[in-house]
C-alpha cells in the first residue's frame, strides 16, 4: 500500500525565517512520483513540483527547494527566507505506474507571522 | 490557457436532492481525476478517467455516487441522493499524462443540510 505522512500539522514562523516541510513516504512501487501542492487560504490546489524515484537531484526554484532521499523514503520542502504570502497548507503526494491517483499526506499548516 | 474549470462554485441544497457537478479539463488533457477534501478523511481519489474511459473508481464511496465522461471535454460527478456527510469541497483535475502534474480546478464545496 501507498502511504504519504506529514508530520507536521502546524508551524509557526516569523517572516525572513527558514523553514522545513517533512514529507515520509512508503511505496512497493519502484517506479514512482512525488508532489508537494500549496493550498492557500482561498482553497484552490497548485502544483508546485514533481520528481520521478529515478531522480534524486535537488531542486532549487527561487526561494523554495527539495531534498529527494530514497534512503530516508523523504521528500522535504523547504522555504528559504519566508514571506506572509508562502502562509498556506503544503500537500506532498504520491503516485505510481500501477495508478496515478495521487495519494495526499494529511498537509501541513505553514502560518507566516510578519 | 484556461485552466480545469468546476462549476458550480458553491451548492447548498437539502437532504435526499440529486447533486451534479461539472467539469472542463484543459484541452489536451488525456486524464481527469475527481477528488474529496473534507476535515476527517483530507484529499482522496474518488475516480479517474484515461481517454475518457474509468480506470480506478475504488475511492467512490457507495452506489450513490456516479461518474462520467462522455467526451473529452466534460465530466460530471452526480451523488443522488445526497446526505449530509456528503459535505466537502470536490475537486476536478486533469494531467496530460498520468504520472505529470495534475492541474486542479477551483473546487465546488458542497453542504448537504
Amino acid at each position: 500500500a501507498q502511504k504519504v505522512t506529514q508530520a507536521q500539522t502546524e508551524i509557526s514562523v516569523v517572516e525572513k525565517e527558514d523553514v522545513t516541510l517533512d514529507c515520509v513516504y512508503e511505496t512497493r512501487d519502484t517506479t514512482y512520483y512525488l508532489f508537494w501542492y500549496k493550498q492557500p487560504p482561498s482553497g484552490e490546489l497548485v502544483f508546485l513540483i514533481r520528481r520521478n524515484s529515478f531522480d534524486e537531484q535537488n531542486e532549487i526554484s527561487g526561494r523554495y527547494s527539495w531534498n529527494f532521499q530514497k534512503s530516508t523514503s523523504s521528500f522535504n520542502f523547504t522555504i528559504t527566507a519566508s514571506q506572509v504570502v508562502d502562509s498556506a497548507v503544503y500537500f506532498c503526494a504520491l503516485s505510481a505506474d500501477s495508478s496515478y491517483k495521487l495519494i495526499f499526506g494529511s498537509g501541513t499548516r505553514l502560518l507566516v507571522r510578519p | 490557457d484556461a485552466g480545469v474549470i468546476q462549476s458550480p462554485r458553491h451548492e447548498v441544497t437539502e437532504m435526499g436532492q440529486e447533486v451534479t457537478l461539472r467539469c472542463k479539463p484543459i484541452s489536451g488533457h488525456d486524464y481527469l481525476f475527481w477528488y474529496r477534501q473534507t476535515m476527517m478523511r483530507g484529499l482522496e481519489l474518488l475516480i479517474y478517467f484515461n481517454n475518457n474511459v474509468p480506470i480506478d473508481d475504488s475511492g467512490m464511496p457507495e452506489d450513490r455516487f456516479s461518474a462520467k465522461m462522455p467526451n473529452a471535454s466534460f465530466s460530471t460527478l452526480k451523488i443522488q441522493p445526497s446526505e449530509p456527510r456528503d459535505s466537502a469541497v470536490y475537486f476536478c483535475a486533469s494531467s496530460p499524462g498520468g504520472s505529470q502534474p495534475q492541474h486542479f480546478g477551483d473546487g465546488t464545496r458542497l453542504s448537504i443540510l
